[in-house]
């Protein structure tokens, strides 16, 4: 397994800001993976966090609304951008060590509320 | 295109009452299946990895069994503390190479 922490754990934000969420793992780690859940939902993949290159984002999800860096092989930040309501969500940062069908491990979460 | 689905949404029980959750897929070839448990605003906790059919894995109340169109999470004897959600996401060989997640299946277990 590995140990994840994300910070912040929450916060509350106006609209128009923006927030980054960074994501610290305990020992290297190949993949990184960042998620939305929102009330009541399940969890959808908005990147995965590619270290030493730019992030590769699902269909819905863009670059300026959430650029993404992965300095090296422990760490990601996830910045949401120019919020707006519709963006408070729960946002989970997830690793494997390895490529394949390998066990994801999920960070605990970082709630936004955007007013 | 892959698909979870998860059901009961919702069950409650009575403590020692012992039940079974269902996820049903749709995938072109398992690589893997993963059982999650989650509780509110929190992350997901791993639970299980199944890959073939007929495998089957334990963990205290918990156990998970695999066909090659459903999962089943058996709880038995449950208590209070095993309330959660649990999440059930699978890996196929799709060309995104993406793990799906099911909606989950919140659990409430009565005293």
């Amino acid at each position: 397994s590995a140990v994840i922490s994300q910070k912040p754990s929450r916060d509350i934000c106006q609209r128009g800001t923006s927030l980054t969420i960074q994501c610290q793992v305990d020992s290297q780690v190949t993949m990184m993976f960042w998620y939305r859940q929102q009330p009541g939902q399940s969890l959808t993949l908005i990147a995965t966090a590619n270290q030493g290159s730019e992030a590769t984002y699902e269909s819905g999800f863009v670059i300026d609304k959430f650029p993404i860096s992965r300095p090296n092989l422990t760490f990601s930040t996830l910045t949401v951008s120019n919020m707006s309501p519709e963006d408070s969500s729960i946002y989970l940062c997830s690793v494997s060590r390895g490529l394949g069908t390998d066990t994801q491990y999920f960070g605990p979460g970082t709630r936004l509320t955007v007013l | 295109e892959d698909q979870v689905t998860q059901s009961p949404e919702a069950l409650r029980l009575q403590e020692g009452e012992s039940s079974s959750l269902n996820c049903s897929y749709t995938v072109s070839g398992l690589r893997g299946l993963f059982w999650y448990r989650q509780d509110p605003g929190k992350g997901p906790e791993f639970l299980f990895t199944l890959y073939s059919a007929g495998e089957e894995k334990e963990k205290e109340r918990l156990k998970a069994t695999l066909t090659k169109k459903e999962s089943f999470l058996h709880i038995t004897a449950p208590k209070p503390e095993d309330s959660a959600t649990y999440l059930c996401a699978v890996h196929g060989m799709n060309r995104d190479d993406k793990i799906i997640f099911g909606k989950g299946t919140r659990l409430h277990i009565l005293p």
